[in-house]
Formats: structure tokens, C-alpha cells, sequence
């Protein structure tokens, strides 16, 4: 069964330029949840799909956006780039998002380096 | 708020020697305790879990027990192998908020021969 796959891995932009990263989840997974990932945050939440619609979002800016389609595949979108959005953007799928307990998989992410 | 605080790295250790990595939690419902470990230029994967108080998940030699009156899920293996090197991410996911899952900020180890 194939994993969880995330285009582009790599890729550099220049600041003011804005980004998409897309996301195929794991196969018959629905839910889909990005994460940011820095050396000095960390990992943080920036939100979840399931069933085409956002379930839960983290705590940034509306520059981050993101949607999932009918296939359950996503994307998510950074406009106006910030040196800070320098990251590893690691996308997540799960079978289910109402129950507690799930499990979540990880892609192998996304280094975006802005300059 | 929901967070996860987990033992500050980075850790060194000599091959076969015992590894134990802690970690603790606040939450505002009822958890479930994640493990993940990633390795160098990859994605995070599954460890271990407990969904339930005193659950102990367990894989490949790794364990950890959930103790809610100690809000811990202190991770731990007996023989550490150099193929152990790696980040290890204590997270939990609470209930009602779907899979929005909070990091431990990680634990860096190397294993040497």
C-alpha cells in the first residue's frame, strides 16, 4: 500500500512569491492534516481536511490556506512568503477524523526554503 | 491548553545501553499518547500508542506506559542499536479535536558502535 506522498520535496522561492505543496493520502484515508516543522517551533498544527471540508486549524496567519478534494488529496497555499515560512511542511492521513485514538502517517514533507 | 513536554536532547549512547526518554503532558480531555521517530530527511513514523490509562504501547523493543496520575508517557528500550539513531516526538491527540496531534519538541539520539 503506498504511503502518503508529498510534491514537491524540495523547492526554494523568493519572498512576496506564494507557494503550493499538494498532498495524495494514504489509500481510503479521508482525512488529511498539515504540519509546519522548524528548529525553533517545532511541529505545529496548521489544520485538518476530512470530507472536503476544514475541521480544525491551527494558530496562523491567513496567509496559510489549504483544501481538500473529492478524492481526498490536498493542497495547501502560502501567499505572500516570509523568510519565516522557511520550513518542512509535513501532510498527514488518517482514516477517520470523528473518533479519538487515530493514528496519524506522515509524508516524507516538503523543505521549502524562501530567500 | 493541550502541550507536551519531553526530555531535552541531544542524547549519545554506546550501543546496548539502556535509553529512557521522558515525557509528560497537559490536557484538557483524555489523551491519547503517540511516539513517533523520524529519521534524517524523512517524514515522521509511528512508534507506539496508548489510547487509555495504563495502556502500555510496545514495538520493536520500545516501551512506554500511560499514567494519567502522572500525566507520563515515559519511553524507554532495554539495548539500544546504532540503527536507533534518531528524533523521537512524544505527542498526544485529545479528544474532540479530530487528528490536530501536539509535538514534544523532540529528542535527538546517536547510538555509537
Amino acid at each position: 500500500k503506498a504511503g502518503v506522498t508529498q510534491t514537491p520535496r524540495y523547492l526554494i522561492k523568493t519572498r512576496g512569491q506564494q507557494v503550493t505543496l499538494s498532498c495524495s493520502p494514504i489509500s481510503g484515508h479521508r482525512s488529511v492534516s498539515w504540519y509546519q516543522q522548524t528548529p525553533g517551533q517545532g511541529l505545529q498544527f496548521l489544520f485538518e481536511y476530512f470530507s472536503e471540508t476544514q475541521r480544525n486549524k491551527g494558530n496562523f496567519p491567513g496567509r496559510f490556506s489549504g483544501r481538500q478534494f473529492s478524492n481526498s488529496r490536498s493542497e495547501m497555499n502560502v501567499s505572500t512568503l516570509e523568510l519565516g515560512d522557511s520550513a518542512l511542511y509535513l501532510c498527514a492521513s488518517s482514516l477517520d477524523f470523528s473518533t479519538s485514538g487515530n493514528t496519524i502517517y506522515f509524508g516524507e514533507g516538503s523543505w521549502l526554503t524562501v530567500v | 491548553g493541550d502541550s507536551v513536554t519531553q526530555m531535552e536532547g541531544p542524547v549519545t549512547l554506546s550501543e546496548e545501553a539502556f535509553l529512557t526518554i521522558n515525557c509528560t503532558y497537559t490536557a484538557t480531555g483524555y489523551p491519547s499518547l503517540f511516539w513517533y521517530v523520524q529519521y534524517p530527511g524523512e517524514g515522521l513514523q509511528l512508534l507506539l500508542k496508548a489510547t487509555k490509562a495504563d495502556d502500555k504501547g510496545s514495538n520493536k523493543g520500545f516501551e512506554a506506559t500511560y499514567r494519567k496520575e502522572t500525566t507520563s508517557f515515559h519511553f524507554d528500550k532495554g539495548s539500544v542499536q546504532v540503527s536507533d539513531s534518531a528524533v523521537y516526538f512524544c505527542a498526544l491527540s485529545d479528544a474532540g479535536t479530530g487528528n490536530q496531534f501536539y509535538f514534544g519538541t523532540g529528542t535527538s539520539l546517536t547510538v555509537i558502535p
